[in-house]
């Protein structure tokens, strides 16, 4: 049974530039939640998908957009990529349905310079 | 707004030492308390969860954690701690109908042989 797992695993970009992460599921879930884990920090919601559409977000800026396929795969992207943006992208996966319960994949690295 | 506050930040213990690790939350309704664990170079997995029912949850490894309501607080528990015990500890709580997980800061646990 196949984790949640993301690609890729590190990233360097430059300021200004534009990221796409992406985020398979765990097998039977349908839910993808994306957060951001800055360095000494606990991760901060940026965004959930469920059937294709943004359910709920956070605080962050337009920058930040993602998707959803119809296989449940997403992806997050940032737009005009800032230093402060560099942080561990989490994806964690859950079924539509309360409790949420959320399963965590690895994370992508992202260093902006 | 919902927030979570995890006591200690950073824990140092030897081997065979008895852990107790703080979380509080701000949230007046239904919640789903967690926490997580993070081994170092792997990502995050879920240690244990409350979702109803009896207040005093075990999880995985020994480790197990008591919800009282009436102080907001989900504290995490061991008897005694292993070497391989040595992560960041994460507590996490996910109120009424939000889909969101809102995390604490983390605890960095040290384990010394």
């Amino acid at each position: 049974d196949a984790g949640v797992t993301q690609s890729p695993t590190h990233l360097i970009k430059t300021r200004g530039q534009q990221v796409t992460l992406r985020c398979s599921p765990k097998s039977g879930h349908d839910t993808v939640s994306w957060y951001q884990q800055a360095l000494g920090q606990g991760p901060q919601f940026i965004f959930q998908y469920y059937e294709e559409e943004e359910r709920q977000r956070g605080n962050f800026p337009d920058r930040f957009s993602g998707h959803q396929f119809p296989n449940y795969s997403s992806e997050l992207n940032v737009n005009a990529l800032l230093l402060g943006d560099s942080a561990l992208y989490l994806c964690a996966s859950s079924l539509g349905q309360p409790p949420y319960e959320q399963y965590f994949g690895p994370g992508t690295r992202l260093t902006v310079t | 707004a919902q927030s979570v506050s995890q006591h200690n930040h950073h824990v140092i213990l030897s081997e065979a030492a008895s852990l107790e690790l703080g979380c509080n939350y701000s949230y007046g309704g239904t919640v789903n308390l967690f926490w997580y664990v993070q081994y170092p170079g792997q990502h995050l997995q879920l240690l244990l969860k409350y979702f109803s029912g009896d207040p005093l949850v075990k999880g995985i490894k020994g480790f197990e954690a008591e919800f009282i309501k009436s102080k907001f607080s989900f504290n995490l528990r061991k008897p005694s701690v292993q070497w391989s015990d040595t992560a960041e500890y994460f507590c996490a709580v996910r109120g009424g109908n939000n889909r969101k997980l809102i995390w604490g800061l983390g605890t960095s646990l040290a384990v010394n042989p």
